[in-house]
């Protein structure tokens, strides 16, 4: 079934440690994104792609940074992890920017401790 | 600044009973219009979306959605609530013509439906 595969589902992680969440499409979508969702805040943009080789900042991109070498990966890495992080991390696509709706991925629950 | 506000945090209504959801938006550009819906554990799902035209759109599960500009509001109905459609919805709004981040959403903070049998 076409769509955004995430990957790991769910990690329990050490403060001050690394790691990558992956994201995978595979619809040929120009445009990604990472969103964390919290409860009570609603989803909150972290990184955003428009196309492959260029990224931008949300609004909440501290701790955070992402690569996009290719169409299909957008990878989320935080460097040094803190349990502030502790979210769901929800990537997604869309064809054109943001103007025709998004493809959600199913999620990634990270604990941080 | 753009925004968009969904005032009710939570409902609770009946099985087979009506339904509206209410989303408020402040753009200053023409608003694309969205409503996604959340089951537990899963990501979201796109209902239906507006950009141009009938005002009046129609969504998939039953779900339809009225854009009235004069009140900057895009809210959510279904006629008749089955107990499958008890999760969390969330509204969205974007357009192509917002600076640099090219169309980029923004969510709503969601409201939570339950039905009661």
């Amino acid at each position: 079934t076409a769509g955004i595969t995430q990957a790991p589902t769910s990690q329990i992680l050490a403060a001050g440690r690394s790691m990558t969440l992956r994201c995978t499409q595979d619809m040929r979508h120009n445009a990604m994104y990472w969103y964390r969702q919290d409860l009570g805040l609603g989803l909150r943009l972290i990184h955003y792609s428009n196309t492959a080789g260029t990224t931008g900042k949300g609004e909440v991109p501290d701790g955070y940074s992402v690569s996009r070498a290719n169409t299909d990966d957008f990878p989320l890495t935080l460097a040094s992890a803190v349990p502030s992080q502790t979210s769901v991390y929800f990537c997604a696509s869309s064809e054109s920017g943001g103007s025709y709706g998004y493809t959600f991925g199913s999620g990634t629950r990270l604990t941080v401790v | 600044a753009q925004s968009v506000t969904q005032p009710d945090i939570h409902i609770t209504v009946s099985e087979g009973a009506s339904l509206e959801l209410r989303c408020n938006y402040s753009y200053g550009a023409t608003p694309y219009l969205f409503w996604y819906v959340q089951s537990p554990g899963q990501g979201l799902q796109l209902l239906l979306k507006y950009f141009s035209g009938d005002t009046l759109v129609q969504g998939i599960k039953g779900f339809e959605a009225e854009f009235k500009r004069s009140q900057s509001s895009f809210n959510l109905r279904k006629p008749s609530v089955h107990w499958s459609d008890a999760a969390e919805y969330f509204c969205a709004v974007g357009s192509p013509d917002y600076g640099g981040s090219q169309g980029n959403l923004i969510f709503g903070k969601g409201t939570k439906l339950s039905v009661k049998p």
